[in-house]
């Protein structure tokens, strides 16, 4: 099973490029996210979306956009990178209908910006 | 909103001694609350959750935790661990009417030492 599949899992950016980070799940699931991890911080989040077409932000959405085309797709963009936004991101899905979901997360992204 | 606090950042413990990993949360609202687990370079794995019902909760590899309503906790302890059980641990939490926003806490690296 394939479960959420991001990629790419490294990539080195200079400052002021942009890039997009893919995100997939194959389960169907209505509820998809991004959270960064930082050390001693713990996970936070990013954006989220509950459908095709409808997205909030997080705790630390500034400078990064999302769109949600198809249930299936999530990708995360930053248009121009900063130092600040080195980290590793993770993407994750649930099944939004039911309280007490499990997350599942992809495997992580990490980005260092130069 | 919800926050979640993990007290201790790094825990080491020698192999088969019993471990406790403490985790204290803060809402207005009642709470879902799970145990993850991340290794190296992974991911993170939902290790347990408690949704209602009893308040001791058992999850994979031998971890089970236990909610405390008046102590605002939900502590996760393992009688005799291994070194496969070194990683790092995140509690966190979600309220019963935003369940799909889970807020995690910073942390605790586990270190199991033979």
């Amino acid at each position: 099973n394939a479960g959420v599949t991001q990629t790419p899992k490294f990539q080195v950016l200079k400052t002021g490029q942009s890039m997009t980070l893919q995100c997939a799940q194959d389960m169907n699931h209505e509820y998809m996210s991004w959270y960064r991890q930082d050390p001693g911080m713990g996970l936070r989040l990013i954006h989220y979306s509950v459908g095709a077409g409808i997205t909030d932000q997080g705790e630390v959405p500034n400078g990064y956009n999302v769109s949600r085309s198809t249930t299936e797709d999530f990708p995360l963009r930053l248009l121009s990178a900063a130092p600040s936004q080195t980290s590793v991101y993770f993407c994750a899905s649930s099944y939004s209908r039911a309280s007490g979901n499990t997350i599942y997360f992809g495997e992580g992204s990490w980005l260092t910006v130069v | 909103a919800q926050s979640v606090t993990q007290l201790d950042s790094q825990v080491p413990v020698f192999e088969e001694a019993p471990v406790e990993l403490r985790c204290n949360y803060s809402s207005s609202v009642s709470v879902y609350l799970f145990w993850y687990v991340q290794y190296p370079n992974q991911g993170l794995q939902l290790l347990l959750k408690y949704l209602s019902g009893s308040t001791l909760v058992k999850g994979i590899n031998g971890f089970e935790a236990e909610f405390n309503k008046s102590q605002t906790s939900f502590h996760l302890r393992k009688p005799s661990v291994h070194i496969s059980d070194t990683a790092e641990y995140f509690c966190a939490v979600s309220a019963w009417d935003n369940f799909n926003k889970f807020y995690f806490g910073s942390g605790t690296k586990l270190n199991v030492k033979p």
